[in-house]
């Protein structure tokens, strides 16, 4: 238990619907991440808000829409997916900051799968 | 070239072996070095970091860095059945945009 919760865990969905991944920290942490996990590739970074405020976005398709209302939580909408969104997704948090020196901490993920 | 790369196994080590990890990367700048593990379904934990050349030994664990060769390294001792388990480096950097790479991880074997 890492103080990072996903829900849901698993989800299947349909290309045409629309559903949302929420992510909650009990750490105290400041800096929310949205990583992408796909078998035999390197996890990618999706999104990163730092203070509530987006810092990073890696070029993600705009079916990807991130949201974080406060320090503790963080969504991530899902609309109108390929099959090749299927994947493991992860939330992570940590210090914020610019200081490298903030290690992450990993929720469990939400396998996703479209069909 | 990646910026991030590890070989992705498998290792395979005997129990009570040392498990040499390695990882290599492209971006000079970058300044903090990390070592997360990841059992088969789950999400990644942190086992070390490091920032400063040298070693840092944290029980059975020893991250090594050396940012000229732009080489870090986790040294596992005395492997354990329950260390198998891929294991993933990640570099990050401030300088300019922020960069948290993370490499394709190796899969570790520790036989009995």
């Amino acid at each position: 238990e890492t103080g990072v919760t996903q829900t849901p865990r698993h989800l299947v969905m349909g290309m045409t619907n629309k559903k949302s991944l929420k992510c909650e920290q009990h750490l105290g942490h400041n800096a929310m991440y949205w990583y992408k996990q796909s078998a035999k590739k390197p996890l990618e970074l999706m999104f990163v808000y730092s203070l509530e405020e987006r810092v990073e976005n890696n070029s993600v398709p705009s079916r990807f829409s991130p949201e974080c209302p406060n320090s503790s939580h963080l969504f991530l909408h899902l609309h109108t997916l390929q099959p090749e969104d299927s994947a493991l997704y992860l939330c992570a948090s940590s210090r914020a900051g610019q200081s490298s020196y903030n290690e992450q901490f990993f929720g469990p993920g939400t396998r996703l799968t479209v069909l | 070239q990646k910026e991030v790369e590890q070989n992705s196994g498998p290792l395979s080590v005997p129990e009570g072996a040392i498990a040499s990890l390695n990882c290599t990367y492209s971006d000079r700048g970058s300044q903090s070095f990390f070592w997360y593990r990841q059992y088969s379904g789950k999400s990644p934990e942190l086992i070390m970091f490091i920032y400063s050349n040298g070693d840092k030994e944290d029980g059975r664990f020893t991250a090594q860095l050396n940012k000229a060769s732009q080489y870090v390294s986790l040294l596992i001792r005395d492997s354990q059945p329950s260390d198998s388990a891929t294991y993933l480096c990640a570099v990050a950097t401030t300088s300019g945009t922020y960069k948290y790479i993370f490499g394709t991880g190796t899969r570790l074997k520790v036989l009995a």
